[in-house]
């Protein structure tokens, strides 16, 4: 079935590295992504990978994926408080660009 | 700004009553997709288009959920007879069918709560 899990919660301190990290179920699935929500505001994608890359590399976001294990993390270099937020990672179902979130990674960074 | 817009962004109804909420997608995108999201959550799907046809509805779509986009514009979601379960935030989405990385382009969202 359709199922994309990631923890919930993660702190760091400015400065440091996050790394946010998800398992998805679709192994047809063509691109994985992910997906930012500030409070009060809409979804607004980030970034994403194509399923036969293993890595993607975009400024200070790192996206590794690893097929087999239907593993997606995204790392954050140099982590800011404006980074502060939801992060969701989501995976394309079927042939019909349905995406399927998980429940979110809230990222809280503190001084 | 040509992004998606919804409206209204915050409706407060009474359990029973009927509500409506508008999805303008970006003008050239030809799929139109309506997500749930509750606290704590990440969005649902309910329901998309393709221009005007309505392709697929989840099983989350009961019978008293019902989304038209006659010319394949615009698009409503209706939900007659609101229960307090039905309280969550409304997302819509658009993309474009040809080609692309299949992203999903968000509008700001519709927030129903129902008392």
């Amino acid at each position: 079935g359709e199922d994309v899990e990631q923890s919930l919660f993660l702190s760091v301190r400015e400065g440091d590295s996050s790394v946010i990290n998800c398992t998805y179920t679709d192994s047809s699935s063509t691109y994985l992504y992910w997906y930012k929500q500030e409070p009060g505001a809409g979804l607004q994608l980030l970034t994403y990978i194509f399923s036969n890359m293993d890595m993607k590399q975009d400024q200070r976001l790192t996206v590794l994926l690893n097929k087999k294990d239907k593993h997606l993390s995204l790392r954050i270099a140099d982590t800011q408080t404006g980074d502060s937020a939801i992060y969701f990672c989501a995976e394309n179902s079927g042939g019909y660009n349905k995406l399927i979130f998980g429940a979110g990674t809230r990222l809280a960074v503190h001084p | 700004d040509t992004g998606v817009s919804q409206d209204p962004r915050h409706k407060i109804t009474k359990r029973g009553q009927n509500v409506t909420f508008r999805c303008d997608p970006i003008s050239e995108h030809n799929r139109l997709y309506w997500y749930r999201q509750t606290l704590g959550q990440g969005p649902e799907f309910l329901t998309y288009f393709q221009n005007e046809a309505q392709l697929e509805k989840s099983r989350l779509l009961s019978d008293r959920f019902s989304a038209e986009r006659p010319k394949g514009s615009f698009s409503t979601l209706e939900i007659q007879r609101t229960e307090q379960g039905d309280s969550a935030m409304y997302l819509c989405a658009s993309s474009y069918l040809a080609g692309g990385t299949g992203e999903l382009f968000f509008g700001e969202g519709s927030r129903l709560t129902v008392l």
